[in-house]
């Protein structure tokens, strides 16, 4: 059982160049989550997905996109990346049936955006 | 809006001693779970410990129990018998519902929490 699954580990990107970080958790959950966590910010949410077919922003969406591709995979995209967006990204699922269900985290994405 | 407040950015505790790391929360939702999250150097996030807003007795993990002050809205986090292993950043969070049934996590800013050997 994997649980939630994040590629790459780390990327390096230049200004101005698009990427896809992928997601997918194994645990049937209906909820995904994208989170982004800077030093001294904590974890802030960029979008999420509440059930498959539906996405929602979070607190900080500006310059990324998702996409739920079916119930187990949640893709984040930089269509345009800049250095503001270098980050460790954190990919997270839940069951929606009850709200005291932890949420289960990927191990991160380490981006660098030069 | 719904906010966490960790007041304490660092904190350092010998082996073995105890140490509470707080949290405060703003909220106008009357049901919600308050959590935990561990995360060591390897960036891992680890579920220490929840609390259900409609439970008065505090949860108890192990080593890790929490104070749980619904009115302050206050829900911090001791560690007894601190290990080296205990060594990370603390997260405090709490999630509730949003529209669309889905829950939504708010986290606080994190304590890095150091134990001296």
């Amino acid at each position: 059982n994997a649980g939630v699954t994040q590629t790459p580990k780390f990327q390096v990107l230049k200004t101005g160049q698009s990427m896809t970080l992928q997601c997918a958790q194994d645990m049937n959950h209906n909820s995904m989550y994208w989170y982004r966590q800077d030093p001294g910010m904590g974890l802030r949410l960029i979008y999420y997905s509440a059930s498959e077919g539906t996405t929602d922003k979070g607190e900080v969406p500006n310059g990324y996109n998702v996409s739920r591709l079916n119930k187990r995979e949640f893709s984040l995209r930089l269509e345009s990346a800049a250095p503001s967006q270098t980050s460790v990204y954190f990919c997270a699922s839940t069951r929606r049936s009850s709200y005291n269900s932890p949420l289960h985290f990927g191990n991160g994405t380490r981006l660098t955006v030069t | 809006a719904q906010t966490v407040t960790q007041s304490q950015p660092e904190m350092s505790v010998q082996e073995a001693e105890t140490v509470t790391l707080s949290c405060t929360y703003d909220t106008s939702e009357s049901n919600y779970y308050l959590f935990w999250y561990k995360q060591p150097p390897s960036r891992q996030m680890i579920l220490v410990i929840r609390q259900e807003a409609y439970k008065q007795q505090n949860a108890t993990e192990n080593r890790f129990s929490v104070n749980f002050q619904k009115a302050a809205k206050s829900f911090s986090l001791k560690i007894s018998d601190s290990q080296l292993g205990d060594t990370a950043m603390y997260f405090c969070a709490f999630t509730f519902y949003i529209q669309g049934g889905s829950e939504k996590l708010v986290f606080g800013k994190g304590t890095k929490l150091t134990v001296n050997p």
